[in-house]
């Protein structure tokens, strides 16, 4: 079965710093989606960026980017620049096939605290 | 994008009683998820919910506890059953969506808090 490890539950960051979360996950799948979300305090999830397993180019998106290492499964996001409105909670997720429903395995949650 | 609403936002409810949370979708799409996010921790998939067919429960959940309805495409209901204060946690359902279908849009959440 696929899982998502996220070994981080909480991470602090200086404003205008840059912060990296790490996850990694485990999968005998060649072709997958892996997500990062942004809960803030809201409770709103937010898609932060996406990244396609068959693609070796890291995706970025403005200040957020991820290093994608399909061999090692590793997929971790960095920020830059960090702001006061980057604190939350990120979650890993993955994203798989089964019988043709697509299902979505999220991992336990970073907290990022984001210092003034 | 989907826009998604959910009611209510939050309720507390006594124990044994039944809560049924809605969940709005601006657009139609085929399926829709729900998920439970107990305190402090990650979402778990409850089941998928495809319009006209009987929804999907993952392990640990089932169709007594977690009755879903779908009876149109841009509208689910979750109805949690008999509740204990174990099933305190935020419910949010969700969509696929994006370009290709690859992008799950959530609604903002329904706290359930059962005394």
């Amino acid at each position: 079965a696929q899982t998502v490890t996220q070994s981080q539950p909480e991470m602090s960051v200086q404003e205008a710093e840059t912060v990296t979360l790490s996850c990694t996950y485990d999968t005998s799948e060649s072709d997958y989606y892996l997500f990062w979300y942004k809960q803030p305090p809201s409770r709103q999830m937010i898609l932060v960026i996406r990244q396609e397993a068959y693609k070796q180019q890291n995706a970025t998106e403005n200040r957020f980017s991820v290093n994608f290492q399909k061999a090692a499964k590793s997929f971790s996001l960095k920020i830059s620049d960090s702001q006061l409105g980057d604190a939350a909670m990120y979650f890993c997720a993955y994203r798989r096939t089964t019988s043709g429903t697509y299902k979505y395995i999220f991992g336990t949650g970073t907290r990022l605290k984001v210092l003034a | 994008s989907a826009v998604i609403s959910q009611k209510p936002s939050r309720d507390i409810c006594q124990r044994g009683t039944s809560l049924t949370i809605q969940c709005q979708v601006d657009s139609q799409v085929t399926m829709m998820f729900w998920y439970r996010q107990q305190p402090g921790q990650s979402l778990t998939l409850i089941a998928t919910a495809n319009q006209g067919s009987e929804a999907t429960y993952e392990s640990g959940f089932v169709i007594d506890k977690f009755p879903i309805s779908r009876p149109n495409l841009t509208f689910s209901t979750l109805t949690v059953s008999n509740m204990s204060p174990e099933d305190s946690s935020i419910y949010l359902c969700s969509v696929e969506g994006g370009t290709n279908f690859d992008e799950q849009f959530f609604g903002p959440g329904t706290r359930l808090t059962v005394l």
